[in-house]
């Protein structure tokens, strides 16, 4: 079946921008969760989405980063204010009863 | 918060060799996964194995709860099995986020 897909692949933004990523989960997992991947701080969490629970938002870096999960499957992550430092690679996965995660694509995010 | 540590940092082989990576972490976990990530930057599941022995053709993977620690096994290696190797645990509960080794760079030479 399809698995987790993510858009756009590649952003590039200005400094100041706000920008909006997608995240379309597998189809029936339950929870989502989003990541980022950059050169000096590795793979780390950002967000977590389990059913319909309140989000766990324990790794956002700051108050310009949100997302929102619509109806419990597609999940969109905000950087407001873009600054040069939110560079990275942002990772969603998902996964069915908080077992096995698996990973999209992910998006390119570079701010000029 | 939990540590997760891998190793070796950097690894060449010659095709054909065999090779093990080592993933420690500093607290006990509910889950332990293995990934490899392609050069075109996609994490691919390897291994769900919060606990014993688990093959998959030429790889298979170990985790000793007890002793805090996994081995990843990759045997007869092949150009193809270059990339980054990360090993990921989650604590379960409420913290169900994946925390994540710094990785193992593994490169191929035929």
């Amino acid at each position: 079946g399809a698995g987790v897909s993510q858009s756009p692949s590649n952003k590039v933004t200005e400094k100041g921008k706000d920008v909006e990523l997608r995240c379309d989960p597998i189809s029936g997992h339950t929870a989502l969760y989003w990541y980022r991947q950059s050169l000096g701080q590795g793979l780390e969490f950002l967000i977590y989405f389990q059913g319909n629970s309140a989000p766990d938002k324990s790794g956002l870096p700051s108050d310009r980063f949100s997302a929102e999960r619509t109806g419990g499957s597609v999940s969109t992550l905000t950087i407001q204010r873009t600054q040069q430092e939110d560079s990275a690679v942002y990772l969603c996965a998902s996964s069915f009863s908080q077992e096995t995660q698996y990973f999209g694509p992910g998006t390119r995010l570079l701010v000029l | 918060g939990i540590q997760v540590e891998q190793s070796p940092p950097d690894l060449i082989l010659q095709e054909g060799a065999n090779s093990t990576l080592r993933c420690n972490f500093s607290d006990s976990v509910n889950n332990l996964q293995w990934f490899h990530q392609n050069p075109w930057g996609q994490l691919i599941n390897l291994f769900y194995i919060p606990s014993g022995t688990k093959q998959n053709g030429r790889l298979s993977a170990t985790t000793v709860a007890t002793e805090r620690y996994s081995l990843l096994y990759i045997s007869s290696s092949q150009t193809t099995d270059s990339g980054v190797y990360f090993c990921a645990v989650d604590l379960g509960g409420s913290a169900r986020q994946l925390t994540f080794g710094s990785g193992t760079q593994l490169t191929v030479l035929p």
